[in-house]
């Protein structure tokens, strides 16, 4: 199986911070098809949750700029530019280029 | 709108089955493949199971294999996961979400407890 490592487990930002959110692959996460299939998620409190960048790079309906993923192969970061308030909670990695899908074990963003 | 909406969740004793419903509205149903993935109470996500918009295609995850059964009803607009020999490990909130993650439900609560 894929193991998706997520760094940091927690973060604590104030308002207008910019912060990055790392994961981290156990083999490449590129399909037969040439795509990349590493996306992020974020579950706000007591939400379900929601598509924030889907194939490393895109920005899911409706998600501000703020939002950027980047990465490849192995190596994939999420960066939210001037932290709002609105975007606490957990941000999830997952990959969904090797059956079983794993999900990295999540980043809990706290304001402070 | 698409809308993604669970049913079926309640609490069931050790070694008994459940069956899950997810209703799908606002899409096509039958174009999309489909996922059921599950939260244990204050834990992290984990995939499931997966299956193709015709049913050709089909996954589980290890910890689920023999014992659960993923299918739909394309002429109903609907997902269903069968649950059998239920476990307290299986105790989660189960959502489904359409191919690609863009869209979830809300997820139906199991309990698994005697």
């Amino acid at each position: 199986d894929v193991v998706m490592t997520q760094t940091p487990p927690s973060l604590s930002v104030a308002i207008g911070q910019s912060v990055s959110i790392s994961c981290k692959s156990s083999q490449s996460l590129v399909y037969s098809d040439g795509k990349t299939y590493l996306h992020w998620l974020l579950q706000s409190p007591g939400q379900s949750p929601k598509l924030l960048i889907y194939q490393v790079s895109n920005l899911g309906s409706g998600v501000p700029d703020r939002f950027s993923g980047t990465g490849s192969q192995k190596d994939f970061t999420l960066k939210i530019s001037r932290v709002e308030a609105e975007d606490l909670g957990v941000y999830y990695c997952v990959q969904a280029t090797h059956f079983p899908w794993t999900f990295g074990g999540g980043t809990k963003l706290e304001l402070k | 709108e698409v809308q993604l909406v669970e049913s079926g969740g309640g609490l069931v004793q050790p070694g008994r089955s459940l069956k899950l419903s997810c209703l799908a509205s606002g899409f096509t149903f039958s174009n999309y493949g489909m996922n059921w993935i599950r939260q244990a109470p204050g834990k992290g996500l984990e995939w499931v199971a997966s299956i193709s918009s015709s049913s050709s295609y089909i996954y589980y995850a290890d910890t689920v294999k023999g014992r659960f059964t993923i299918s739909r009803d394309n002429a109903k607009n609907t997902l269903y996961l069968q649950m059998t020999s239920l476990r307290s490990e299986d105790t989660a909130l189960y959502y489904c979400a359409r191919r690609g993650f863009a869209y979830w439900g809300q997820g139906t609560l199991v309990t698994v407890s005697s």
